[in-house]
């Protein structure tokens, strides 16, 4: 099973600043990673799929990168809906994992 | 619209079963990647089940032999039947669409439904 890990665990900015979140892969995954947004009692919301791509009606200002096993997403800068729960996620093995989450706080 | 509302759960024994169902509306089920995706109380997010179009279906180890995913296509729902159930099941149950052309990925999840699993 692939592993897949955030970092940080927690993020504590203000709105307007940048957000750089990282999810590792315990083995590459090419660029078959998605992130997701999760707020308090609702379910996730698909970012970005196959590392870079914004999915439909995802502002500009959230973007991925990466491939491998090293993975970003940037948020340029910070709205109050984003901070929220960020879960990165592989489709390149079955099963497909989901990272443990970073949180983005207010500062 | 696309809409998939869960139903079916609740609060079981351990041991017990329950049987998930979501509709579907505003696109076919039998035409789409679709899974079942967990999340235990103040936890992260577990893929547990999919089916494909074609009809495969695959597991997550942690309920492979006792969950079952399968579809109606007459009533275009996902459903997952739950057996054996132990405390480590109790988690709000998602199911999700998987984004056209990029299985795996999930581009319409439902609300939720909580099942609790605890004597």
């Amino acid at each position: 099973e692939i592993v897949l890990t955030q970092s940080p665990a927690t993020l504590s900015l203000s709105p307007g600043e940048r957000a750089t979140l990282s999810c590792r892969a315990s083995q590459s995954i090419s660029s078959y990673l998605a992130w997701y947004q999760q707020k308090p009692g609702q379910a996730p919301r698909l970012l970005i799929f196959d590392a870079s791509n914004r999915a439909t009606g995802i502002p500009a200002r959230f973007s991925g990168s990466g491939s491998g096993t090293d993975f970003t997403l940037t948020i340029s800068s910070l709205e109050p809906e984003d901070f929220a729960v960020y879960y990165c996620q592989q489709r390149s093995n079955w099963p497909g994992t989901f990272g443990q989450g970073t949180k983005v706080e207010i500062k | 619209e696309v809409q998939l509302v869960e139903s079916g759960g609740g609060l079981i024994q351990p041991g017990g079963s329950l049987r998930l169902s979501c509709a579907a509306s505003g696109f076919t089920v039998s035409s789409n990647y679709m899974s079942w995706v967990r999340q235990a109380p103040g936890k992260g997010l577990e893929w547990v089940s999919v089916i494909y179009s074609g009809g495969s279906t695959y597991y997550a180890d942690s309920v492979k032999g006792r969950f079952t995913i399968s579809r109606d296509n007459s009533k275009n729902t996902l459903s997952l039947q739950m057996n054996s159930l132990r405390a480590e099941d109790t988690a709000v149950y998602y199911c999700a669409r998987g984004l056209n052309g990029y299985n795996g990925n999930f581009d319409y999840w439902g609300q939720g439904t909580l099942v609790t699993v605890s004597s």
